[in-house]
């Protein structure tokens, strides 16, 4: 089945650090990715939509200057937290889609906890 | 962009009893998924439902799509400890899939 691996899976640093990371497709080719965010017993929050060689689509509420993202091949998308506060701290999680047509299944990465301290 | 109410948000139940999560929306869907997320992993993909009326059954699990393609539920028969998790439906538009607030299932062995 389709693999989407992420990147650290674990982040512990101190205010003011930037940190990226990374989302890839195994053993599939995604034109799109996601990244969601998610709060302790809480659902997964869309932040933004990751588009192969072009500009991500940001959510409303979602600082783009903040949550930087660049997705600059087919298999590769990444996330860098820009000046993370302890408010960032989160579980970070990518998905792709495989096939190119609608509707179909996302596969998810393990995620990302990021702690700021 | 569509949105889904899913209740409830929590249900503990015993080994054995059934579980039923369901799904509501305002807005006609064009589709619905369903996830589930095991304490501290990642969402998996369960089923897709597509057409107005559709069940699917996995095993245990049974998924239904409304004929007015507004609401969707997940029923759970005789319950096991590896059903523990948090259940989401996520109708998918264009492009993004939008997660319902989840159900979060619990078991009493």
């Amino acid at each position: 089945g389709a693999v989407v691996s992420q990147h650290p899976s674990w982040v512990i640093c101190k205010s003011g650090t930037s940190v990226k990371i990374e989302c890839r497709s195994l053993d599939f080719q995604a034109t799109t990715m996601f990244w969601y965010r998610q709060f302790p017993k809480q659902s997964l929050m869309l932040m933004a939509t990751s588009n192969e060689g072009s500009k991500a689509t940001y959510e409303q509420g979602v600082e783009k200057d903040k949550f930087l993202i660049n997705h600059a091949s087919l298999t590769l998308s990444t996330l860098t937290v820009t000046s993370a506060h302890p408010e960032d701290s989160s579980f970070y999680i990518c998905s792709a889609r495989t096939g190119g047509g609608l509707p179909g299944p996302q596969h998810f990465g393990d995620g990302t906890r990021l702690s700021i301290l | 962009g569509q949105q889904v109410m899913q209740i409830p948000q929590y249900q503990h139940v015993q080994e054995g009893e059934d579980f039923t999560t369901y799904c509501n929306s305002s807005t006609t869907l064009s589709n619905i998924q369903w996830y589930k997320q095991r304490p501290g992993g990642h969402p998996v993909f369960l089923i897709q439902l597509v057409k107005s009326g559709e069940v699917k059954k996995q095993k245990r699990l049974t998924f239904q799509f409304g004929e007015a393609k507004k609401n969707s539920s997940l029923h759970i028969t005789a319950t096991q400890t590896t059903d523990v998790g948090t259940y989401f439906c996520a109708p998918q538009g264009a492009q993004k899939l939008v997660f319902g607030q989840g159900t979060r299932l619990t078991i009493n062995p």
